[in-house]
């Protein structure tokens, strides 16, 4: 069975601190990961997946096998990171993504 | 521009009464979802179909039903409102194919609130 774990409901920082918003998956097969981003009155959008490597509005996530994680990182938070985060686990070509309860991120002036 | 849309953003309604929650997407896509979003218990989804007239129940089916008679259109149906159905429901679509770039498009959300 899939499953996504973000730890943490909410999470406060200052702005220009490092920013982490972590994510644990459960997972037999070859695990397809992403990022979704909800700004406030926004609908959810993509923020990144793991396959593209990229770096988006300075986030990154790399994706760890042998910890099963996918963090999302920024060296640098500014307040228009403010926003629901979640982690997604897909893997079938049906489509589906398995998502985790989503983390609050507050970053303070 | 990708498009999914939602029929209402905010709808209230009264225990007991039929709700239809509509989704439309313009790209063409084969899946279509439907979600509750509340807070602290993340995305749930409901139900999801793959092609037209096809569904399949997902984590939290019950209370609900759904309807796919076009490839554009997939309804959310409550059968008999009750009030722990007030919640967001998102609505959402993507196309199969290789899973890596499975991105699911969201529509605004629509805020149901049952009275």
């Amino acid at each position: 069975a899939q499953r996504v774990t973000q730890p943490e409901k909410l999470l406060s920082v200052f702005k220009g601190a490092p920013v982490e918003l972590k994510c644990n998956y459960s997972y037999s097969g070859s695990p397809e990961l992403f990022w979704y981003v909800q700004y406030s009155r926004q609908r959810l959008q993509l923020l990144l997946r793991h396959i593209s490597r990229e770096s988006i509005k300075g986030f990154t996530a790399d994706l760890n096998k042998g910890e099963t994680s996918f963090h999302l990182k920024k060296p640098f938070a500014q307040e228009e990171d403010s926003a629901m985060y979640y982690c997604a686990l897909g893997g079938t070509n049906a489509g589906k993504s398995t998502f985790g309860d989503g983390t609050t991120l507050t970053v303070k002036p | 521009d990708v498009k999914v849309t939602q029929s209402s953003r905010y709808l209230v309604k009264r225990t007991g009464e039929k709700v239809f929650l509509e989704c439309v997407q313009d790209m063409d896509h084969e899946n279509m979802f439907w979600y509750r979003q509340d807070p602290g218990l993340g995305l749930r989804l409901i139900y999801f179909s793959y092609d037209v007239k096809m569904k399949e129940k997902g984590d939290i089916p019950e209370g609900y039903s759904v309807s796919r008679e076009k490839k554009e259109r997939f309804s959310l149906i409550l059968e008999s409102a009750s009030t722990n159905q007030t919640s967001m429901y998102l609505c959402a679509s993507s196309t199969p194919g290789l899973a890596s770039y499975n991105e699911q498009f969201f529509g605004p959300g629509t805020r149901l609130t049952v009275l």
